[in-house]
């Protein structure tokens, strides 16, 4: 079984720049999270979708971030403008089934330096 | 809303000795609790998980964790581990009725020969 597949690995961008990330979860898995990772802590859910529906997006820096998940497979993370302060690991997970009993599985990760 | 604390950023032990990781949590409300494991250059993937039943849980690789609600505590523990558990453990908490999982900071073990 293939795993959360996510691209690019590595981006460096300058602040005010754009930048997208993208995530092709587990097959069958309703659910997808994103998740940003600051160096020397854990990771914080930015949004969660249930198949291509928001289920959650409270902590999500609506001013800059966007995210979609059209035809409820892949998905996209998209920051602009970029700030230093977003230099962070963003996590893509998926889960077969909604609700927080449900075992997420994790993608690698894509590492975001923005200068 | 819940939180998690990991008291030990980094904890070094040499082969074949036990470890325990320590996590605590903080909630109004009854929770579920999962252990993550991140080793090098891999992504997060889940060791053990407790959602009800017995408090003590175990992993397939020899680790366990205890629920103790008193002490708000879901402490991890393997009686000897190997050079291969040197990784990235992260402890999480979920109120049950609601789909936000807290992470702690993560504990870095290092297991030396």
């Amino acid at each position: 079984e293939a795993g959360v597949a996510q691209s690019p690995r590595y981006k460096i961008i300058e602040k005010r720049q754009s930048v997208a990330f993208w995530c092709n979860p587990i097959s069958g898995h309703a659910t997808l999270y994103w998740y940003q990772q600051i160096l020397g802590q854990g990771p914080k859910l930015l949004i969660q979708f249930q198949n291509n529906g928001v289920v959650d997006d409270s902590q999500l820096p609506k001013d800059r971030f966007s995210a979609e998940r059209l035809k409820g497979v892949d998905s996209t993370l998209k920051i602009q403008p970029a700030k230093l302060e977003d230099s962070a690991v963003y996590l893509c997970a998926s889960s077969l089934n909604y609700g927080t009993k449900e075992t997420q599985y994790f993608g690698p990760g894509t590492r975001l330096l923005v200068l | 809303a819940q939180s998690v604390t990991q008291l030990d950023s980094q904890v070094p032990v040499f082969e074949e000795a036990p470890v325990e990781l320590r996590c605590n949590y903080s909630s109004s409300v009854s929770v579920y609790l999962f252990w993550y494991v991140q080793y090098p250059n891999q992504g997060l993937q889940l060791l053990l998980k407790y959602l009800s039943g017995s408090t003590l849980v175990e992993s397939i690789n020899g680790f366990e964790a205890e629920f103790n609600k008193s002490q708000t505590s879901f402490h991890l523990r393997k009686p000897s581990v190997h050079i291969s558990d040197t990784a990235e453990y992260f402890c999480a908490v979920s109120d049950r009725g609601n789909n936000d999982m807290r992470f702690g900071a993560g504990t870095r073990l290092t297991v030396k020969p």
